[in-house]
């Protein structure tokens, strides 16, 4: 079954702890992304990246890293949690870009930053 | 920089009622657009897309036209279900890159629907 999967689906930490969130999909898509989601203010992306090695900048990048060794994962990490980081996170993938190709998204992750 | 603006919800309906929700956009050139369905607990579906202007997209019997003119997408459907039930999401996304496929979505804050029997 084609999916984008993400571990953990809930995490409660505290400041400062260091936590990465993973996210693979099993479609051979070259494009993933991280978006954060919050009331009132829709969904927002973090970074994204083109293909292997290729990450950039969404526009919510602060307090956040990723990296892009292969293909299929494209992992999260809060290097130093802060509680202004509560909130919902997706990953995504599709083929390309996202100008003519569904999105593909994971059920989604919640994170509790005390 | 480019945005989408949708009208703010929550939208109460009663089943069979018609559906419009709101959606404008501001962009440099000719992005594509889409509209977003979330399920409760779930993450986000395409539900329809159009990529060029007078485009119309449709599925599960909503639908949206690209208006070039008004800059705008709105979401359309004749009769809504219990199961229609979902936050909505307007979306663009700009052209460029390699062979302009290349763009970021960009979405609207979501517009929650809910349909009473």
């Amino acid at each position: 079954e084609a999916q984008v999967t993400q571990n953990p689906r809930y995490l409660i930490t505290v400041t400062g702890k260091k936590l990465t969130v993973t996210c693979s999909q099993n479609m051979n898509h070259e494009y993933m992304s991280w978006y954060r989601q919050d009331p009132g203010l829709g969904l927002r992306q973090i970074y994204y990246s083109m293909n292997v090695e290729v990450t950039d900048k969404g526009d919510v990048p602060e307090g956040y890293k990723v990296s892009r060794k292969e293909k299929r994962n494209f992992p999260l990490i809060l290097e130093s949690p802060s509680p202004n980081q509560t909130s919902l996170y997706f990953c995504a993938s599709s083929q390309q870009g996202a100008t003519y190709n569904e999105q593909f998204f994971g059920p989604g992750t919640r994170l509790t930053v005390l | 920089g480019d945005s989408v603006t949708q009208m703010e919800g929550p939208v109460t309906l009663s089943e069979e009622a018609f559906l419009t929700i709101n959606c404008t956009y501001t962009a440099t050139g000719y992005p594509s657009l889409f509209w977003y369905v979330q399920y409760p607990g779930e993450g986000l579906q395409l539900l329809l897309k159009a990529t060029k202007a007078d485009d119309k997209g449709s599925n599960k019997g909503f639908e949206a036209t690209y208006r070039k003119e008004t800059t705008s997408f709105h979401l359309e459907k004749g009769s809504v279900q219990v199961s229609d039930s979902a936050v909505y999401f307007c979306a663009l996304s700009d052209k460029k890159g390699y062979g302009g496929s290349q763009g970021n979505l960009i979405f609207g804050k979501g517009t929650k629907l809910s349909v009473k029997p």
